[in-house]
């Protein structure tokens, strides 16, 4: 079974466009994490959500936010797509300090 | 800002010598440092980390040296082999924060 799952794996979408990424992690893990690769493949957080509370936002815009229903599942929602929102997006987890994050493989997102 | 800085976008070695990665930061209040490997189409998948208080960590060939004062920890990978060829990608904790370098592209030629 994958540890953290997302889905789908591509998304094409126009401008404007409302989508949603979900992801599911079978781990346990306390924490769980929205990250967006840039054109640099920097990876930067955008979201973390500990026990359902939102703990890290970095400067995203509102069009983006997350939603968590339960602790192994954190969905991405963004609104009014733009061009610039074209990126890959992991979702990640964690539990405690040893073994560090557990990342989803990606989505790849283009905005046309 | 970038708080954690991975210099070489890519390395090429030879099958069985050593692979050194390198990774620079600027926030001292890191207290601890991870490894992460990744292959094309796949998440990055953890390899190694350190904690602040040691400098070096070892786990089969992967060796991840920690210097506080320079601000720099190197991943050394002896013998190196073709299937360690892909991108890695050094990152820093602060509480819950985690900030990734840009990744290093990692060749091991046979």
């Amino acid at each position: 079974d994958t540890a953290v799952s997302q889905t789908p794996k591509y998304l094409v979408t126009q401008m404007g466009n409302d989508k949603s990424i979900k992801c599911e992690q079978n781990l346990g893990h306390d924490t769980m994490y929205w990250y967006k690769q840039d054109s640099k493949k920097f990876l930067k957080i955008m979201f973390s959500y500990n026990n359902k509370e939102l703990i890290i936002n970095e400067t995203v815009p509102n069009r983006f936010s997350p939603k968590s229903p339960d602790k192994a599942h954190l969905n991405l929602h963004i609104n009014s797509l733009e061009l610039g929102d074209s990126a890959v997006y992991f979702c990640a987890s964690s539990q405690g300090d040893i073994y560090g994050y557990t990342f989803g493989s990606g989505t790849r997102l283009t905005v046309v | 800002d970038q708080q954690v800085k991975q210099n070489s976008p890519s390395l090429s070695v030879q099958e069985g010598r050593i692979s050194i990665l390198n990774c620079d930061y600027t926030n001292s209040m890191f207290d601890y440092f991870l490894w992460y490997k990744k292959y094309p189409a796949e998440g990055p998948t953890f390899l190694i980390s350190i904690s602040s208080i040691k400098d070096k960590n070892e786990d089969g060939r992967f060796t991840v040296f920690l210097n506080k004062s320079a601000k720099h920890l190197s991943l050394h990978i002896v013998p190196s082999q073709p299937g360690d060829s892909a991108v890695y990608f050094c990152a820093a904790r602060e509480d819950n924060d985690m900030r990734f370098g840009a990744g290093t592209r990692l060749t091991v030629k046979p």
